[in-house]
């Protein structure tokens, strides 16, 4: 089975903090994603990427960068963590399709807060 | 892009089979139709993917409509742990992004 590991599940930052949130996948897969899910927006797409060094933008990019070094490891970064950051951040992964044909897996989600 | 239309909530009972709708009026040709659930305090789990034949896996099975408008989750026998928000997807095409809406909470009785 394909397994999305996210570094921790919860974590408290303070305001102005630059934040790193940590994302690896076991399957060889060339697309990774990072998602925030809040209470009535659903799941936004914040960055995602298709292969090593290379990212795009997602819906909800202001305030987030991203870094993919290598293949199995993708990283969010809050430059300078706001309280409206606070929210459930989600990594997946999946395999380079065509059309979507290609589900996404998805890690258990970090809980962060910002106080 | 194609939207989804779902039930708010449904209730099942254990071991019976459960059928959850998802409309799609206004899907097109090259949409795959994509099911997810999300169970409390967990991330969101691939159930299963088709694009226009019914499709089988051992969580569940896709039935889709030959207008492929609409869609079925189907589970066959559902047990405590399936007690989850559905969500039916159909990712913007072309992309891999995917927009999940509110979906179906399904609740399931002992």
């Amino acid at each position: 089975d394909v397994k999305v590991t996210q570094s921790s599940r919860y974590l408290v930052k303070r305001t102005g903090e630059k934040v790193f949130l940590e994302c690896v996948q076991d399957m060889d897969h060339e697309n990774m994603f990072w998602y925030r899910q809040d209470p009535g927006l659903g799941l936004r797409l914040i960055y995602f990427s298709y292969d090593v060094k290379m990212k795009e933008k997602g819906d909800i990019p202001e305030g987030y960068s991203v870094s993919r070094e290598k293949k199995e490891r993708f990283s969010l970064i809050l430059e300078s963590a706001s309280t409206n950051q606070t929210s459930m951040y989600l990594c997946a992964s999946s395999l380079l399709g065509y059309y979507s044909n290609q589900p996404q897996h998805f890690g258990d989600g970090t809980r962060l807060s910002i106080l | 892009d194609a939207k989804t239309t779902q039930p708010n909530s449904m209730e099942s009972n254990e071991e019976e089979p459960v059928h959850l709708p998802c409309n799609h009026s206004t899907i097109s040709g090259t949409d795959y139709i994509h099911w997810y659930r999300q169970l409390p305090s967990q991330g969101p789990e691939y159930v299963i993917h088709g694009l226009t034949s019914n499709v089988n896996n051992r969580m569940a099975s896709l039935a889709i409509a030959e207008d492929r408008k609409s869609s079925t989750l189907i589970l066959h026998r559902a047990t405590l742990r399936d007690a989850a928000v559905y969500y039916c997807i159909l990712p913007q095409g072309g992309s891999e992004k995917l927009v999940f809406g509110k979906g179906t909470k399904l609740t399931v009785n002992p």
